[in-house]
């Protein structure tokens, strides 16, 4: 069953912008992760956040975590075209049920 | 290059045929799933396994069956497929649970069309 939603499900900036993709959760979770795709390919693991951190940064990464709304945000700062992909977000409730969202497609314009 | 290598990339059957995906990991894990990912849903887990041992069947289709030989490898076996079966099947790989975070490495996928 899905647990994390991604919204917008298609986001569409100009190069140089940052782009905002938000996930919400339903249940209780150990951490929170956030994948990226490239069409066709497979799912690459980004960052992940522990339910006990409220924000964490990589590079032009930047997450943050509210666990008393059930919700993350990643953020892209000075996004490039190569930031162009899909974008998950997978909640870790442990025993290895590691659920993924529809994702949020990211295109980013030259 | 993840460490997760999947083959075939592309596969076309029938409906009465019968075929295998193939996954290799060579990152020392000792956790390896299969996802299915259709367009416009969420990746669907179908199965689980430690240690070689299967730990989760997400009420998958019996004409799926996986095999796992050993902590590095992994086969979805496939046979009387149905066309909605076409998708994108994705290998991972993970430490087992019980650290800081299950961190899952994806190969590249297997696409798969049912004609």
């Amino acid at each position: 069953s899905q647990q994390g939603e991604e919204d917008p499900q298609a986001l569409s900036i100009q190069e140089g912008e940052n782009a905002t993709m938000n996930c919400s959760y339903k249940t209780s979770i150990n951490n929170l992760q956030w994948y990226r795709q490239n069409s066709g390919r497979g799912l690459v693991h980004l960052i992940l956040i522990r339910s006990n951190e409220r924000e964490k940064h990589s590079g032009r990464l930047r997450v943050t975590l509210d666990t008393s709304k059930k919700s993350s945000s990643l953020l892209i700062t000075a996004s490039r075209a190569a930031d162009t992909a899909s974008y998950f977000c997978a909640t870790d409730e442990g025993y290895q049920k590691v659920t993924f969202g529809i994702g949020t497609k990211l295109q980013v314009i030259p | 290059e993840t460490g997760v290598t999947q083959t075939p990339r592309h596969l076309v059957m029938g409906m009465t045929n019968k075929k295998s995906l193939k996954c290799e990991q060579h990152l020392g894990h000792n956790a390896m799933y299969w996802y299915k990912q259709s367009a416009k849903k969420p990746l669907e887990l179908m199965f689980v396994y430690n240690f070689k041992e299967q730990t989760e069947n997400n009420s998958v289709p019996s004409r799926f069956s996986p095999e796992c030989p050993n902590s590095s490898h992994l086969f979805l076996h496939l046979h009387t497929l149905q066309p909605e079966d076409s998708a994108l099947y994705l290998c991972a790989s993970s430490h087992v649970q019980g650290g800081p975070g299950n961190t899952i490495y994806f190969g590249e996928g297997s696409w798969l069309t049912v004609v």
